[in-house]
């Protein structure tokens, strides 16, 4: 069975643009939550969606957010790029059955110059 | 606020030897712990976990100790071997709030 998948694994985007991550969750996954790791900071949660719903939200700014199509496919989206956005993105699904087991895609490298 | 944390950012331990892990927790209402494993360029793998009703759980090299009183749990790797070498990431989770994750150890094993 396929794992998640991100597009694209890299990305390169200069201050103030805005860029869309996908992510295709597990095939019966219905939950997707989408995390950023930076140098020394560790998975920091930037939100969960569950059945086209936003479930959970972490402590990012406005400039990100996300969505959920009905096929549990999702995206997330960050406007007004700054240095500081520079990290990879991870996105990550789990199964109705053990929700608390998250299976995490390769991840988007976002560079932003 | 950070509320699991993974006080040693890295870690070396001998080829055959132990290597122990370890992470803290703040949040009484977590209930569940994960361990992850990440390696450069790809997503963290769900390693082995544990419930707060247990203290510890088996796989293969892999234990996980849990000790609520304390807010800790640990993971020992024996034997360890070079292909362990990677970041390992300590996760809690309690009802339905999302996984929180620590910022990781390295590990390094020398043959």
């Amino acid at each position: 069975k396929a794992g998640v998948t991100q597009t694209p694994r890299y990305l390169i985007k200069t201050r103030g643009q805005q860029v869309t991550l996908s992510c295709s969750p597990i095939s019966g996954h219905r939950s997707v939550s989408w995390y950023q790791q930076t140098p020394g900071q560790g998975l920091q949660f930037l939100f969960e969606y569950f059945s086209e719903t936003q479930r959970n939200k972490g402590n990012f700014p406005g400039r990100f957010s996300g969505r959920q199509f009905s096929n549990s496919r999702s995206e997330m989206n960050v406007s007004t790029l700054e240095l500081g956005d520079s990290a990879l993105y991870l996105c990550a699904s789990s199964s109705p059955g053990n929700p608390t087991e998250a299976f995490f895609g390769q991840g988007t490298r976002l560079t932003v110059v | 606020d950070q509320q699991v944390k993974q006080n040693s950012p890295s870690l070396s331990v001998q080829e055959g030897r132990i290597s122990i892990l370890n992470c803290d927790y703040t949040n009484s209402m977590f209930d569940y712990f994960l361990w992850y494993k990440k390696y450069p360029a790809e997503g963290p793998t769900f390693l082995i976990s544990i419930s707060s009703i247990k203290d510890k759980n088996e796989d293969g090299r892999f234990t996980v100790f849990l000790n609520k009183s304390a807010k800790h749990l640990s993971l020992h790797i024996v034997p360890s071997q070079p292909g362990d070498s990677a970041v390992y990431f300590c996760a809690a989770s309690g009802g339905n709030t999302p996984l929180v994750f620590g910022k990781g150890t390295r590990l390094s094993v020398i043959a």
